[in-house]
């Protein structure tokens, strides 16, 4: 059974710090790992998607890797900003060990960049 | 481009009374299509989800049902609403090759169960 864990659950920095959230998963055979934003009272926004072959991924001041063998995925904002304030979840779907329709979604991490 | 509509965007509803949430999907066919429930402080729980018109798959027994009556219509129901019942309702959807692609989601509706 594919667990996703997000550590921290929370974190609050500096505006223009460097920072990485961090995904662990259980099941190592997924096909792929994303990445997802939530601003309060709103849907999720994917901001990255890692296949399973693939290392990292980026896009703009966001870094994602991705490392099977040990289960772990790392988000990287560079020179953080206030606008970067959100839950920033992590979502394995379902893998070759599972089958189904079912996306295993970590609780998230609470971002909060002070100006 | 794809779009993604749910609607009411908040409902305040009492005890008992029935519901019904609509997600609607723009711009693709065939969708996979998903409801999800997060409720306060916790994380997204998969509710409903269908492969194609008629196609509802169930993930978690409550009072809660799902309906396709069109391929990019997907329909929230309940008959009898509980307190618990109470939470954010995201609607989601993904291409049928939902291994390499992401899931897209609406823009979400609050229920308020008094």
């Amino acid at each position: 059974k594919q667990e996703v864990t997000q550590i921290p659950a929370a974190l609050s920095v500096p505006e223009g710090e460097n920072l990485v959230l961090n995904c662990s998963f259980t099941d190592s055979a997924i096909y792929n790992l994303q990445w997802f934003r939530q601003d309060p009272g709103k849907g999720l926004t994917s901001l990255l998607l890692i296949q399973s072959s693939q290392r990292e991924q980026t896009s703009g001041r966001l870094n994602a890797s991705l490392d099977k063998s040990s289960g772990r995925s790392t988000l990287y904002i560079a020179a953080s900003q206030p606008g970067d304030s959100a839950t920033y979840l992590c979502a394995v779907p379902p893998g070759l060990n599972t089958g189904g329709f079912k996306t295993i979604f970590g609780a998230g991490t609470r971002l909060f960049v002070k100006a | 481009s794809q779009t993604i509509h749910q609607w009411p965007a908040t409902l305040v509803q009492p005890v008992g009374s029935p519901l019904s949430l609509e997600c609607t999907v723009e711009g693709t066919s065939n969708p996979n299509l998903y409801w999800y429930r997060q409720a306060a402080g916790r994380g997204l729980q998969l509710l409903f989800y269908s492969v194609g018109i008629g196609q509802i798959s169930s993930e978690v027994p409550q009072n809660l049902s799902a309906s396709r009556p069109q391929d990019r219509q997907f329909i929230l129901s309940s008959k009898k609403l509980l307190l618990s019942d109470s939470g954010f309702y995201l609607c989601a959807w993904s291409s049928a090759s939902y291994h390499t692609d992401t899931q897209y989601f609406g823009p979400g509706t609050r229920l308020t169960v008094l």
